[in-house]
């Protein structure tokens, strides 16, 4: 699966946009992009994916540059309760086998 | 729906002790996973199961074992502890059935090796 690099920390002001980026410049063709949070010591939670289009869903938007070699997680209006740390992850679809290797993520702080 | 139930929530060993870390899923799932979490690092991934019957090794298997009982349910064993094995331990599954899905991950047992 190929390396992400993300920052190690963002600050973003509640009610703003949140905008974490990530770089994949390994990636392969068929490799998806994943994005999962972690709050407070939490299981992780799926927050969204895609392979080459841009996704929204009720959560966030996954938006994919056209060489696929960077994304960024957009969280439209940001709240405390999206303090968390987030992993971008890459990986391979492989039926019957969703492991994933998760890196340190960004620390997201959203300031009131 | 429950989701992914892990337990215990916390667990204090010595050194040498063992003790079986229970996970169960109420969603069907077709794939089970263990990872470990520790201080300021990300999720390293210890066994999977990818189907009932079957268990695979991940990134850090040593000091580990598994049993995928049913469907159900995927326990993690560890024999003889080590403070080295003090951790925060996660319990995941997912559908499995079309190779892009999401996993759902327990809330975790805290483990600490004295």
């Amino acid at each position: 699966d190929a390396k992400t690099t993300q920052p190690t920390s963002m600050d973003c002001a509640e009610g703003r946009a949140a905008n974490l980026p990530c770089n994949h410049s390994t990636i392969s063709g068929n490799e998806y992009v994943y994005w999962y949070r972690q709050i407070h010591s939490q299981g992780p939670q799926y927050i969204i994916h895609g392979l080459k289009n841009n996704e929204t869903n009720e959560m966030a938007s996954l938006i994919i540059t056209e060489d696929r070699k960077s994304s960024t997680l957009i969280l439209p209006h940001a709240t405390l309760r999206d303090t968390a740390v987030y992993y971008c992850i890459v990986r391979v679809a492989s039926f019957g086998n969703e492991k994933l290797t998760f890196g340190t993520g960004t620390r997201l702080t959203i300031i009131p | 729906n429950a989701g992914v139930t892990q337990t215990p929530k916390f667990q204090v060993l010595k050194t040498g002790q063992s003790m079986t870390l229970q996970c169960a899923q109420d969603m069907n799932h077709n794939s089970m996973y263990w990872y470990r979490q520790d201080p300021g690092m990300g999720l390293r991934l210890i066994y999977y199961s990818a189907s009932e019957g079957t268990t695979d090794k991940g990134e850090v298997p040593n000091g580990y074992n598994v049993s995928r009982l049913n469907k159900r349910e995927f326990s993690l064993r560890l024999e003889s502890a080590a403070p080295s094995q003090t951790s925060v331990y996660f319990c995941a599954s997912s559908k499995a059935d079309r190779g892009n899905e999401k996993l759902f991950f327990g809330s975790g047992t805290q483990l600490s090796v004295l």
